[in-house]
């Protein structure tokens, strides 16, 4: 999962194996939820989204899961490829507004060959 | 294709001087904002700006400072009152930002580095 330091979470996977992200938040008022991508020295690129009222929603080859009880937030990548390698991390705000995104500090995901 | 152009992608500073950090966007958003990035670490709102020649203070705004005379443009100036700014800047915008949750659209970020 993600947490606040000089280290960033490591994740390696096999190619062709399913990744999964977490993403832990502590704010109960959150309501939208933005997963991002980024690869190096690059910014980060949207990936999918979920509003608070789901728990689940999917894209192609990834999921986004919420458990708003435990307030814990996880992207799933079907069938990972050298292209998913990157860091990704979780944003989240209880206002709706872009100005109030808070950003994880992220995971790094390797996929091995 | 729209996007975010920012420039330089790579600049080094001297301490003591002022450098300015580009953002274009030829995305017809409203909302343009700074980030830093710095390693291990999320992103941190430095400023942002909902309409043009209006903008207000992030969470990190002190030795940072911003124009926005166009809807296009949205440069930030890295002063030497900054104590640490070696860091990766990513310039975004978005629909506006005060009504309904927007994805942010990113530029691919400004590498500052302090000699």
């Amino acid at each position: 999962g993600e947490s606040v330091g000089l280290h960033l979470p490591t994740l390696s996977v096999q190619e062709g194996d399913n990744s999964i992200i977490n993403c832990a938040y502590s704010n109960s008022a959150s309501d939208y939820f933005i997963w991002y991508k980024q690869e190096s020295g690059k910014g980060p690129q949207f990936i999918i989204d979920i509003r608070s009222n789901m728990d689940k929603r999917q894209g192609q080859r990834v999921t986004v899961l919420l458990n708003k009880t435990v307030k814990h937030l996880s992207l799933q990548i079907a069938a990972t490829q050298p292209g998913d390698s990157a860091v990704y991390f979780c944003a989240e705000t209880s206002s709706g507004s872009a100005r109030q995104l808070t950003f994880g500090s992220g995971t790094q995901l390797t996929v091995l060959p | 294709d729209g996007g975010i152009t920012q420039s330089p992608k790579y600049l080094f500073r001297k301490e003591g001087q002022n450098v300015t950090l580009s953002c274009e966007q030829n995305l017809n958003h409203d909302a343009m904002y700074w980030y830093r990035q710095d390693p291990g670490q999320g992103l941190r709102l430095i400023y942002y700006s909902q309409i043009v020649n209006d903008f207000q203070k992030g969470d990190i705004a002190e030795g940072y400072s911003v124009s926005r005379e166009k809807k296009e443009s949205f440069p930030l100036t890295v002063t030497s009152a900054q104590k640490n700014p070696t860091a990766f800047y990513l310039c975004a915008s978005s629909w506006d930002s005060s009504s309904g949750a927007n994805v942010l659209t990113f530029g691919a970020g400004s590498r500052l580095t302090v000699l």
